[in-house]
């Protein structure tokens, strides 16, 4: 099992460029998120999906569009890249939120500079 | 939106003691309450789940308090060891779906 991965580990944008940051986990888990987590700061939701075809706003959307085709893989993808969305982003995976267990797998996570 | 405070300051204690560490919240309560540790460079990996109406969860030397009334959990680590140093998460589930995190507190366990 290698869990939730994420591609790529690093990446320095120019403003206004386009990047789709790649996230797979191979649990089968219905639940994926992103997450940006900024300096000093705890992660806050931008997007998350409840299985393939599903998905939703979290608390900091805007500048991101997500989809969910398959269950595995759970694409962000950036437009027009801005200074502000210098972060690390992670992806993360949960069997059910609610369930029993409910805690997320968090993969290694892409840190991301917008210059 | 929900607002969750951890002490931002790092805490600092002597191998052995216990540590405990502090996650408050405004408005209503979450479904359940979730603690992380975060190794620098690295994404959080989880530790224990909390439900808003169970008041003290345990795991090795991990435990876990939930009180609704005062909107806070507390984390604790008995016995501490320079390996439990790291930074700790506290994540809120509300909505059944969207998760809200802390901050964060940095615990730093000297030998």
């Amino acid at each position: 099992n290698a869990g939730v991965t994420q591609t790529p580990k690093f990446r320095i944008l120019k403003i206004g460029q386009s990047m789709t940051l790649q996230c797979t986990q191979d649990m089968n888990h219905n639940y994926m998120y992103w997450y940006r987590q900024d300096p000093g700061m705890g992660l806050k939701l931008i997007y998350y999906s409840v299985g393939a075809g599903i998905t939703d706003k979290g608390e900091v959307p805007n500048g991101y569009n997500v989809s969910r085709s398959t269950t595995e893989d759970f694409p962000l993808r950036l437009e027009l890249a801005a200074p502000s969305q210098t972060s690390v982003y992670f992806c993360a995976s949960s069997s059910a939120p609610s369930g029993t267990h409910g805690e997320q797998f968090f993969g290694p996570g892409t840190r991301l500079t917008v210059l | 939106s929900q607002k969750i405070e951890q002490n931002s300051e790092a805490l600092n204690i002597q191998e052995g003691k216990t540590a405990t560490l502090t996650c408050n919240y405004t408005n209503y309560s979450p479904a359940y309450l979730q603690w992380y540790r975060q190794d620098p460079g690295r994404g959080p990996v989880f530790l224990l789940l909390i439900r808003e109406n169970e008041k003290e969860k345990r795991k090795e030397r991990l435990k876990v308090t939930f009180d609704t009334t005062l909107k806070q959990s507390l984390f604790h680590i008995t016995a501490s060891q320079p390996a439990d140093s790291a930074t700790y998460l506290c994540a809120l589930l509300y909505n059944f779906n969207k998760f809200y995190f802390g901050s964060g507190t940095k615990l730093n366990v000297k030998p």
